[in-house]
């Protein structure tokens, strides 16, 4: 079993529309936990971290369900700039530790439409 | 402030070739990480550094494969004799020790497309 699964979408959402990913994770040690974004043939960049009770960043709302171990994001009023593939991390160690090891899932596509 | 910058940004090669990849991270960031993506594949780790000592190398595919940070700034990471199955892109990543908020955050450099024929 991978150690991170994501929806790999497409999904395709019209300006305006909101969108939820969700993502699970196989080791219940996990402890930190991160979406990030990666556009086309670029690399992945930090969207925005996960915590415990949940939180929100403008139009992005992350949660963490530790019970079942499962992430999900949420955006709402999509805009054409948030087409990109968005990949759900995660962290075997706390926030600073030196297990620095990254769990990647394979990323779910988002196309946001005029 | 400049990013985690990598080299090449390309390559080709043929089988049985080595190539030798170099990342700079961020100026003060004593972690560096290598991973790679193949094709079809999710992101994976394959090493960790801690200033020029190996704190994780489990992920390595392979001893074709060997990463070095002399120094603890830049590091390489060599495949010799190169494989098909190792075309994919391999990033590089830098992060803080411990510190403040957020600064175990891994900033990811843009990749090095390697394709082995």
């Amino acid at each position: 079993r991978k150690e991170v699964e994501q929806d790999p979408g497409p999904f395709n959402v019209p300006e305006g529309a909101t969108v939820a990913f969700n993502c699970t994770y196989s080791n219940s040690a996990s402890q930190s936990f991160f979406w990030y974004r990666q556009d086309c043939r670029k690399e992945p960049k930090l969207l925005m971290s996960v915590y415990s009770s949940g939180n929100e960043d403008g139009r992005f709302t992350a949660q963490l369900n530790r019970a079942s171990q499962y992430i999900s994001l949420l955006i709402r009023d999509s805009k054409l700039s948030d087409s990109a593939t968005y990949l759900c991390v995660v962290n075997m160690g706390p926030r600073g530790s030196t297990l620095g090891r990254l769990y990647f899932g394979r990323g779910t596509q988002l196309t946001v439409w005029p | 402030e400049a990013g985690v910058t990598q080299f090449p940004s390309h390559s080709v090669i043929e089988k049985g070739q080595t190539v030798t990849l170099r990342c700079d991270p961020i100026s003060g960031h004593d972690n560096l990480y290598w991973y790679r993506r193949v094709m079809g594949k999710e992101i994976k780790f394959l090493l960790h550094f801690v200033k020029e000592s190996k704190q994780d190398e489990s992920g390595m595919p392979n001893n074709r494969f060997l990463a070095e940070r002399t120094g603890g700034t830049y590091s390489t990471l060599k495949v010799q004799p190169a494989e098909l199955e190792d075309s994919g892109v391999y990033f590089c990543a830098s992060s803080q020790v411990g510190g403040r908020a957020g600064a175990d955050t891994q900033y990811f450099g843009p990749g090095t497309r390697l394709t082995v024929l």
